[in-house]
């Protein structure tokens, strides 16, 4: 199965910064790939599907790049709420599997 | 407006067979192309993908969790239903079940989500 490896696991980071995450396949996955939110007690929120395309209502902070085994998720200035745990999930065959996340917090 | 909440035990024995509702609205699963799953997430561990039903009954499930695992649809009530078998302690976790992203390319985009419910494995 192809395994997907995000990084950095944990980032500190303060308001205002430009933050990048990094999900890396171990295979190739075209472009399909999405990335999701998650707060305490809360289920995922959808940022992105199709590796770049911003989901409906998500703000245009963020953004996703890349194909094939290397994927980022950039906010380009962290707002108070974008503190939360983040995850790629590979979405172009089964198993749909998903990384082990970043969790994002405030320096 | 689509809506998702699972419904289930919030405690089960080890041994015992778990039995999860996913009942939903806003959409219904004789469409073509829609598809429900099911996702877990142990306390403080990362996202698991469970398994998916689709319009057309195609069913997909995570490899190592196959042969425990049985996903069915009620169209009619608009309720998908996930059974595993054989719960261990280790299946403690907040089970979810979530809408296909009909719009995305690929079968796995989950853009609608319930709330989650927590099964705890204990005797």
């Amino acid at each position: 199965d192809i395994q997907l490896t995000q990084s950095p696991s944990f980032l500190s980071a303060s308001l205002g910064d430009r933050v990048t995450i990094t999900c890396r396949a171990s295979q190739g996955l075209n472009r399909y790939l999405a990335w999701y939110q998650q707060k305490p007690g809360k289920a995922p929120n959808l940022l992105i599907y199709a590796a770049s395309t911003l989901q409906s209502g998500v703000p245009s902070r963020f953004s996703g790049s890349g194909s094939g085994t290397e994927f980022t998720l950039t906010i380009s200035s962290l707002q108070p709420e974008d503190f939360a745990t983040y995850y790629c999930q590979r979405v172009d065959s089964y198993p749909l599997t998903f990384g082990g996340g970043t969790k994002l917090d405030i320096k | 407006q689509i809506t998702l909440k699972e419904s289930g035990p919030a405690l089960v024995k080890p041994t015992q067979t778990l039995t999860l509702t996913c009942s939903f609205s806003g959409f219904s699963l004789s469409t073509s192309e829609v598809g429900v799953g099911w996702v877990r997430q142990p306390p403080g561990k990362a996202l698991e993908w469970l398994a998916v039903i689709y319009w057309n009954d195609d069913k997909r499930y995570s490899p190592s969790l196959r042969s425990r695992l049985t996903i069915t649809k009620d169209t009619s009530n608009s309720q998908v239903v996930l059974t595993m078998t054989n719960m261990d302690p280790v299946d403690t976790a907040t089970y979810y079940c979530a809408h296909r992203h009909a719009a995305a390319p690929g079968p796995g985009a989950l853009d609608y989500w319930g709330q989650g419910i927590l099964v705890t494995v204990s005797s």
